[in-house]
């Protein structure tokens, strides 16, 4: 069964960029079964789809976020990445990466990681 | 306009049935969409649930049990989520999402309370 960790700094600085890794276990994620996905949660708040890629590298992002936003795969480590760039305080979030399957489901998800932009 | 609207809470009692509604914006008609819905807990990430398109295009999520069931009630633009034999354990905020030219939209969430 296919687990994913969220890692990165719980505390990002305005204006940096935001970085964060998603581990996946018990599965290779170059396997073609699933896109691979982050999603975010404002606090006390919904969920925002940031965007997925696939193993090969073809990514497709939420327009609202397209410009800051890069997502990105190493097969060698089974771990696909989330750079957010020039963030602020709106930015703040718990971010989630999540397997989408071919019926376009969320199906496994990480437990979150909580990230604040502050100074 | 948001593109998909939720009831921010909903409460029924413990045995009755809970209808979440999930209503597209103008324009948006919900008869071509998938309708997912997703179950979060607090202090947990969101579960998958399930998808509706029709009774011939649905998908009960892997563990879910049959008295989740979605439907959509097409003079409202609305899909619906209905929990019948309500339990305390569903107590939870429940999330629709549609993929709106190949952008994943999620709803605001609907509070279930379960008194």
């Amino acid at each position: 069964q296919v687990q994913l960790q969220e890692s990165g700094p719980g505390l990002v600085k305005p204006s940096q960029t935001l970085s964060l890794t998603c581990t996946v276990s018990g599965g290779s994620i170059s396997s073609g079964g699933y896109y691979w996905s982050w999603i975010r949660q404002h606090p006390g708040k919904g969920l925002e789809w940031i965007g997925y890629i696939y193993y090969s590298g073809s990514t497709y992002y939420n327009p609202s976020l397209k410009s800051r936003v890069t997502i990105s795969v190493d097969t060698s480590k089974n771990q696909f990445s989330l750079k957010l760039s020039s963030v602020t305080a709106a930015d703040t979030a718990v971010y989630y990466c999540s397997t989408v399957t071919n019926y376009a489901v969320f199906d496994i998800w990480g437990q979150g990681t909580m990230v604040t932009v502050s100074s | 306009q948001a593109v998909l609207t939720q009831p921010s809470s909903l409460s029924a009692s413990p045995g009755a049935s809970a209808s979440l509604t999930c209503t597209l914006r103008s324009g948006i008609n919900v008869g071509t969409y998938r309708i997912y819905w997703y179950q979060q807990k607090p202090g947990s990430p969101p579960q998958y649930l399930l998808r509706y398109k029709s009774d011939s295009d649905k998908q009960q999520g892997s563990g879910v049990p049959s008295r989740f069931s979605g439907s959509k009630d097409a003079s409202a633009n609305a899909g619906i989520l209905l929990i019948s034999g309500l339990q305390s354990e569903d107590e939870a905020d429940y999330y629709c999402m549609i993929w709106h030219s190949s952008v994943g939209v999620f709803g605001g969430g609907t509070k279930l309370t379960v008194l």
